[in-house]
């Protein structure tokens, strides 16, 4: 079975400009979660969603905003870049079956703004 | 509010050896779910180890095995035989039952393996 795939892997990006994201989860997930890797505020929970609607969402500003996809892809969009949105952005699906299933992650884009 | 706590920011340990990152956490639900994953240099999340609140017996995954104590709310990882490729950085994370698979994340350790 194929892994977790995020595209792109690497991104620059200036000041002001927006930028969308996708993940695409290992075949027969439901559930796509989006997390924020900075070295000062670690891993921060972006929000989840599962069968096309939003489940879960962290404490983030209304700039980032997601949306998933009958086939369970998910993207993420980011709009009005802040240098301080930097940062590795890592996807992770699960079959969200039950308590003790596992969520799987992608290799992450890392988001550079200049 | 729920809290994963790794206070543990480096670790050394000599191939071979064992090595033990310690994790508390701290949650008034019933029932949750504790994760191990490892990140190398690459950054991507690789899933070690899960140990569910009611599991009466600690969780074993190859060469990991995690040390859970309900009572303690304590969920350490214990990596036998360290290999050189085994030096990366060592995340916590905890998961409510019901609702949710967000995961909450401690704030790691960085383990390193020398000859």
């Amino acid at each position: 079975k194929a892994g977790v795939t995020q595209t792109p892997r690497y991104l620059i990006k200036t000041r002001g400009q927006q930028v969308t994201l996708s993940c695409s989860p290992i075949s027969g997930h439901r559930s796509v979660s989006w997390y924020q890797q900075t070295p000062g505020q670690g891993l921060q929970f972006l929000f989840e969603y599962f069968s096309e609607t939003q489940r879960n969402k962290g404490n983030f500003p209304g700039r980032f905003s997601g949306r998933q996809f009958s086939n369970s892809r998910s993207e993420m969009n980011v709009s009005t870049l802040e240098l301080g949105d930097s940062a590795l952005y890592l996807c992770a699906s699960s079959g969200s079956n039950g308590p003790t299933d596992t969520q799987y992650f992608g290799p992450g884009t890392r988001l550079t703004v200049l | 509010a729920q809290k994963i706590t790794q206070t543990q920011p480096g670790m050394f340990v000599q191939e071979k050896e064992a090595v033990t990152l310690d994790c508390t956490y701290d949650t008034s639900d019933p029932s949750y779910g504790l994760f191990w994953y490892k990140q190398p240099s690459s950054g991507e999340m690789i899933f070690l180890i899960y140990q569910g609140s009611y599991d009466q017996q600690n969780a074993t995954e190859g060469r990991y095995s995690l040390n859970f104590q309900k009572a303690r709310k304590s969920a350490n990882l214990v990596i036998s035989a360290s290999q050189l490729g085994d030096s990366a950085m060592y995340f916590c994370a905890m998961r409510p039952f019901l609702g949710t698979d967000k995961l909450i994340f401690g704030t790691g350790t960085r383990l390193q393996v020398f000859p």
